[in-house]
C-alpha cells in the first residue's frame, strides 16, 4: 500500500516568519495530494490540495509545490500567525482512499 | 452550509459493551469514510462507502468491528464486543462524486475502560 512520509513532526517559528513540511510517498499512481489542519478536538480539515497534472498552487498565505519524479511534495506556509497554529497533515490519494502522513505540529510564537 | 455531523462527540463505556457511532454525511455526497485516529497509527481508514455500498473494508481491525449505510445520509460503526484497545478518535468523512476532497465531521472520542 500506499506509504507517506511527513517531516519535521514539530516545527516552531516566530510570527512573521514562513513554516515549511515537507512530505514523500511511495506510490506512483497517486494523483491528488490534500494538505489538512487539525485543530484540538476538531476534525481535519482541508486547506489547499494539488493534483499531479500541476507543479505548484497558491492561496493567500498558503502554498503548495509537487514533484512526481521524486514523489515529494511540500506545504508552504508564509507571514505565520498565531492561529496558524495546529496539527498539519499531508496525503496521498490511491484508489479512492487517502493514505495520510504521520502529522507536523506547528507552534507559532508571538 | 451543515458539514459531516457525527454522534455522540464522547463516548465512555466499559469493556464488553456494543458501542455505535453514528454519521451524516454532506448531502449530495456519494462517498463515505470512516477512520480511526491514535496516537501510534495515525489516521487510519477502516472502511469506505459508494452510493451507500461498501467498497473497500481492508482497514477494518477485527470482526468486532462493523459499518452499514442503510440509505444516503447515515451511516454506523459498531463495535461489539469492545475492548480498551479500541479507545481512539473516530472520524467519518464524506465526498462527491469522484472521491475528493473529502470533508471530515469532528470526531467521536471514544474511551473503553
Amino acid at each position: 500500500g500506499e506509504n507517506v512520509e511527513q517531516h519535521p513532526s514539530t516545527l516552531s517559528v516566530q510570527e512573521g516568519d514562513s513554516a515549511v513540511i515537507k512530505c514523500t510517498y511511495s506510490d506512483s499512481a497517486s494523483n491528488y495530494f490534500p494538505w489538512y489542519k487539525q485543530e484540538l478536538g476538531k476534525g481535519p480539515q482541508l486547506i489547499i490540495d494539488i493534483r499531479s497534472n500541476v507543479g505548484e498552487k497558491k492561496d493567500q498565505r498558503i502554498a503548495v509545490t509537487l514533484n512526481k519524479t521524486a514523489k515529494h511534495f511540500s506545504l508552504h506556509i508564509t507571514e505565520t500567525q498565531p492561529e496558524d497554529s495546529a496539527v498539519y497533515f499531508c496525503a496521498s490519494l490511491s484508489d479512492y482512499k487517502l493514505s495520510f502522513g504521520a502529522g507536523t505540529t506547528v507552534t507559532v510564537r508571538a | 452550509d451543515a458539514g459531516v455531523i457525527q454522534s455522540p462527540r464522547h463516548e465512555v463505556t466499559e469493556m464488553g459493551q456494543e458501542v455505535t457511532l453514528r454519521c451524516k454525511p454532506i448531502s449530495g455526497h456519494d462517498y463515505l469514510f470512516w477512520y480511526r485516529q491514535t496516537m501510534m497509527r495515525g489516521l487510519e481508514l477502516l472502511i469506505y462507502f459508494n452510493n451507500n455500498v461498501p467498497i473497500d473494508d481492508s482497514g477494518m481491525p477485527e470482526d468486532r468491528f462493523s459499518a452499514k449505510m442503510p440509505n444516503a445520509s447515515f451511516s454506523t460503526l459498531k463495535i461489539q464486543p469492545s475492548e480498551p484497545r479500541d479507545s481512539a478518535v473516530y472520524f467519518c468523512a464524506s465526498s462527491p462524486q469522484g472521491g475528493q476532497p473529502q470533508h471530515f465531521g469532528d470526531g467521536t472520542r471514544l474511551s473503553i475502560l
